[in-house]
């Protein structure tokens, strides 16, 4: 079946640090990828996306690839900052609906 | 502000009842979904609707109905309400039918308690 596997959480950073937070997908054919995220409190709202194979989604500083010979979307972002503490959550998009993986919280010290 | 609004934001009650959550969508945007964000099932799909119709059905309750009216706003109904029941609803709304690329947008959510 469809499914999306993330890294386990919390991840704590320093501001400034590098982020990375690794997500696999299982899906057959080829989906489109997603990173929401979700602040305290708030609902999700997207960050990037990817359509196809090859493809990166960028926004604020964060980026992902979409790498189907490893089904593959890791988000990184080069500098985080406080700001930046909140969950991420991968998706992949099968049939109309959003199947998400289990949500990586991130909280980022100043 | 995705432009998705839901009501109430918080709602309190007691098994056996039932209650109706509420969702508009963005303008122009003619697809609702519903999900449930609970701690032991993470994000689930329940029920998508497009243009009125039901068009896509996931693991939702049979207790649970929803239903998207001709203004495009929908509502999900969740009756005979378990402890379990207790989680954040979110509603989403995309411009169509949802073929892979579309991007959903995301209310703010109804957080529900049952006691």
């Amino acid at each position: 079946g469809n499914s999306v596997t993330q890294m386990e959480g919390p991840v704590t950073l320093s501001e400034e640090a590098f982020l990375t937070i690794n997500c696999t997908y299982t899906a057959t054919g080829y989906p489109s990828l997603f990173w929401y995220v979700q602040y305290p409190g708030e609902g999700l709202q997207l960050l990037l996306k990817a359509t196809k194979a090859d493809d990166k989604g960028s926004n604020k500083g964060f980026e992902a690839t979409y790498r189907k010979e490893t089904t593959s979307f890791h988000l990184e972002k080069g500098s985080v900052q406080v700001s930046d503490s909140a969950v991420y959550f991968c998706a992949l998009s099968r049939e109309g609906k959003l199947i998400f993986g289990q949500g990586t919280e991130l909280s980022v010290k100043p | 502000d995705s432009g998705v609004t839901q009501t109430p934001k918080h709602l309190i009650t007691a098994t056996g009842q039932r209650v109706t959550l509420r969702c508009s969508p963005r303008s122009g945007d003619l697809s609702v979904y519903w999900y449930q964000q609970s701690l032991d099932q993470g994000l689930q799909f329940l029920i998508q609707y497009y243009n009125g119709e039901e068009r896509a059905k996931g693991n939702i309750l049979e207790r649970f109905s929803a239903q998207q009216f001709p203004d495009l706003h929908s509502e999900l109904n969740l009756s005979s309400l378990e402890l379990g029941d207790s989680a954040l609803y979110f509603c989403a709304s995309s411009v169509g039918r949802a073929g892979g690329q579309e991007t959903q947008y995301f209310g703010p959510g109804t957080r529900l308690l049952v006691l």
